[in-house]
């Protein structure tokens, strides 16, 4: 069955750099998220893409932020300038039909801000 | 906040008994979707229902939705030790919004 990959599945990175997370939804899905969850909270959205272009996001999702779907099958979340807070979890998932059809998750990126 | 608790919070029981979560909500949804996740893994869809449905089986799952009170409920049945996972409910929103609201999700534990 098709999944959704992420990579790295655990990066660490020093405080102030830049963290890019990759994804590779499922080939004939169009839309596409990114989620998060600190240690022991719950799972929070982040953004929803679409179309090439960011169609929700969250107020977690500010200017430190930026997606991109460089190519045709690569989803990436880009973290400027990390904070110690920006520690946490981050699933990328993706769906044929917003709203009406399971979001298939990946099995996410653990990001430690040291 | 649109989503609300789950309960219990944790739940142990022993393998091959009934296992039920709840959770409740406070908007009006499209679907509600249940999710188990593995210590350390991503999230696994179990199962959608929607909202004009009451009921809906997948499996050893059994998924009831009560709109009038804006809660669900998840059953799993002949519990296995496998089972042992955090079950979260989420939900689809009405208000024009893909995005998936999660609970607090339960702690399950199936003891061999």
């Amino acid at each position: 069955e098709p999944e959704v990959t992420q990579t790295p599945s655990h990066q660490v990175t020093q405080m102030g750099q830049e963290v890019i997370l990759r994804c590779v939804p499922i080939s004939n899905h169009l839309y596409f998220y990114w989620y998060r969850q600190i240690l022991g909270q719950k799972v929070e959205f982040l953004v929803s893409f679409y179309n090439n272009e960011i169609s929700e996001k969250s107020e977690i999702f500010d200017d430190q932020f930026s997606v991109e779907r460089p190519d045709g099958s690569n989803f990436t979340l880009k973290i400027r300038s990390t904070k110690l807070e920006d520690s946490a979890m981050y699933f990328c998932a993706s769906t044929r039909d917003r709203g009406d059809q399971p979001q298939h998750f990946g099995d996410g990126t653990r990001l430690s801000i040291l | 906040s649109q989503q609300g608790e789950e309960d219990p919070q944790a739940l142990s029981i022993q393998e091959g008994e009934n296992a039920t979560m709840n959770c409740s909500y406070k908007t009006s949804i499209n679907n509600l979707q249940w999710y188990r996740q593995n210590s350390g893994r991503g999230l696994v869809h179990l199962i959608l229902i929607r909202s004009n449905e009451r009921e809906k089986h997948s499996g050893r799952l059994r998924v009831t939705l009560d709109t009038s009170k804006k809660s669900s409920s998840l059953l799993i049945t002949a519990s296995r030790a496998a089972d042992t996972a955090s079950y979260f409910c989420a939900i689809i929103s009405n208000f024009g919004n893909e995005k998936l609201t999660f609970g607090t999700g339960t702690r399950l534990t199936i003891i061999p």
